[in-house]
């Protein structure tokens, strides 16, 4: 695609539930990222695959974070059962390689009530 | 883990105005990063520096890549309104590529 794109814009959720994002990054990039930023903070990484390959998740706050890039193109980050804390914006990215640049796309805003 | 620290947190200026901000790291940093994040968009690179006192520019901005490898600085002369944005110094942590990011700087142009 032209660039980064995620979806949903916007999740309202209830502790408790799970919830999925997506990510759909740039068509030629091999690399993608995924970061969680707090308002008032800059991003944070969060876990990074090359291809479907997942060579880092250092990131990933609890074991309830996992995210997933099945066929080395769309990612998927899943929460399971949210908590207050795991409101923010979460962002994607997707670069050419692990040295390349990095196009963030617009970032899911998560709120769990 | 590295710390980023930038300064300053926000700044209201008027247009024209010449604009400068900076970020120290508690470590030697091998790459600096600025990116610029507009309002509901992702953080956009602006600048890359690669080498120890280079001195880059991309249009009004120009970016210092500090002596001690621990600092950086960011100049934008003549402010225009579509300057607004936060402002975020980045650069790889160890032995990877992928960046840490400082707090931000907050930038509010006055017409």
């Amino acid at each position: 695609g032209a660039g980064v794109s995620q979806s949903p814009r916007y999740k309202v959720t209830k502790r408790g539930q799970d919830v999925t994002l997506r990510c759909d990054p740039i068509s030629s990039h091999a690399t993608l990222y995924w970061y969680q930023q707090a308002l008032g903070q800059g991003p944070e990484f969060l876990t990074y695959f090359n291809y479907e390959a997942q060579p880092d998740k250092s990131g990933l706050p609890s074991d309830r974070f996992s995210a997933e890039r099945p066929e080395g193109s769309i990612s998927t980050l899943t929460i399971q059962r949210t908590e207050q804390r795991d409101s923010a914006m979460y962002r994607c990215a997707s670069s050419l390689d692990d040295r390349g640049t990095q196009y963030f796309g617009p970032g899911t805003r998560l709120l769990v009530l | 883990g590295q710390q980023l620290n930038q300064s300053p947190q926000s700044m209201f200026i008027q247009e024209g105005e010449d604009v400068s901000m900076n970020c120290t790291s508690s470590s030697i940093f091998n790459t600096w990063l600025w990116y610029k994040q507009d309002p509901g968009e992702g953080p956009v690179l602006l600048i890359a520096l690669y080498k120890a006192g280079e001195l880059t520019s991309n249009g009004r901005l120009t970016a210092q890549f500090g002596i001690t490898r621990k600092d950086s600085f960011l100049n934008i002369s003549a402010s225009i309104p579509s300057d607004v944005g936060i402002y975020f110094c980045a650069g790889p942590s160890g032995g990877s590529y992928i960046p840490t990011f400082g707090r931000g700087t907050s930038l509010i142009v006055h017409p």
